[in-house]
């Protein structure tokens, strides 16, 4: 069965600071990883994804995020925080062979001015 | 862009009410999804299609039926809400070749 576990249910950051936002996942087979985005009252935005390949991807508003299939684990990073960062953030997982994904219970990532 | 649309941001029912929730895409997806999003749990999946009057059950799909007559809708009823079922309703799609879901803006429920 899949899973997916995000540790912290808060993240606060001072903006300028480097940010990681932390995510593993148990998955039969290879994964197809993802990060999305949430404001408030609004849905999910897709921010990158890792499907084979460079364990490094980039995404969307300077984030990226690397794969470690040895710890199982897919962390969010950015190398310089905003406020407008603030938002919940949730990793997901998919196995390759299906349309199922299985989303983490998300990390409130609060950026202080 | 892939836009998905549901019908309503804000909805309060009554409970015993059938509730009618609807969700549209416009990029000739063929899969599509159902969650609902409660604080601390994520989002769990109620049903999902991956063609038109097709449809699976996903984690959680008691209380809840879905429709899909055309490839674009894809609907979520309550057949008789209950106050257990206040939530924020998420749709989603995706295309079969593709990787990623695309989401809609989700429709807050409220249940009294």
């Amino acid at each position: 069965a899949q899973s997916v576990a995000q540790p912290e249910d808060q993240v606060n950051v001072a903006e300028g600071n480097p940010l990681t936002v932390k995510c593993t996942y148990s998955v039969s087979g290879n994964p197809y990883l993802f990060w999305y985005v949430q404001y408030p009252n609004r849905g999910l935005q897709f921010l990158l994804k890792y499907i084979t390949g460079d364990n490094l991807v980039k995404g969307s508003y300077g984030f990226e995020a690397e794969f470690n299939k040895s710890q199982t684990s897919f962390h969010l990073k950015k190398p310089s925080a905003l406020v407008s960062d603030s938002a919940l953030y949730f990793c997901a997982v998919r196995a390759i062979y299906g349309q199922n994904f299985v989303f983490g219970p998300g990390t409130r990532l609060s950026v202080l001015p | 862009d892939v836009k998905v649309t549901q019908s309503s941001r804000y909805l309060v029912k009554r409970t015993g009410e059938k509730v009618f929730l609807e969700c549209v895409q416009d990029m000739d997806h063929e899969n599509m999804f159902w969650y609902r999003q409660d604080p601390g749990l994520g989002l769990r999946l109620i049903y999902f299609s991956y063609d038109v009057k097709m449809k699976e059950k996903g984690d959680i799909p008691e209380g809840y039926s879905v429709s899909r007559e055309k490839k674009e809708r894809f609907s979520l009823i309550l057949e008789s809400a209950s106050t257990n079922q206040t939530s924020m309703y998420l749709c989603a799609s995706l295309l079969a070749a593709g990787y990623e879901q695309y989401f809609g803006p989700g429709t807050r429920l409220t249940v009294t």
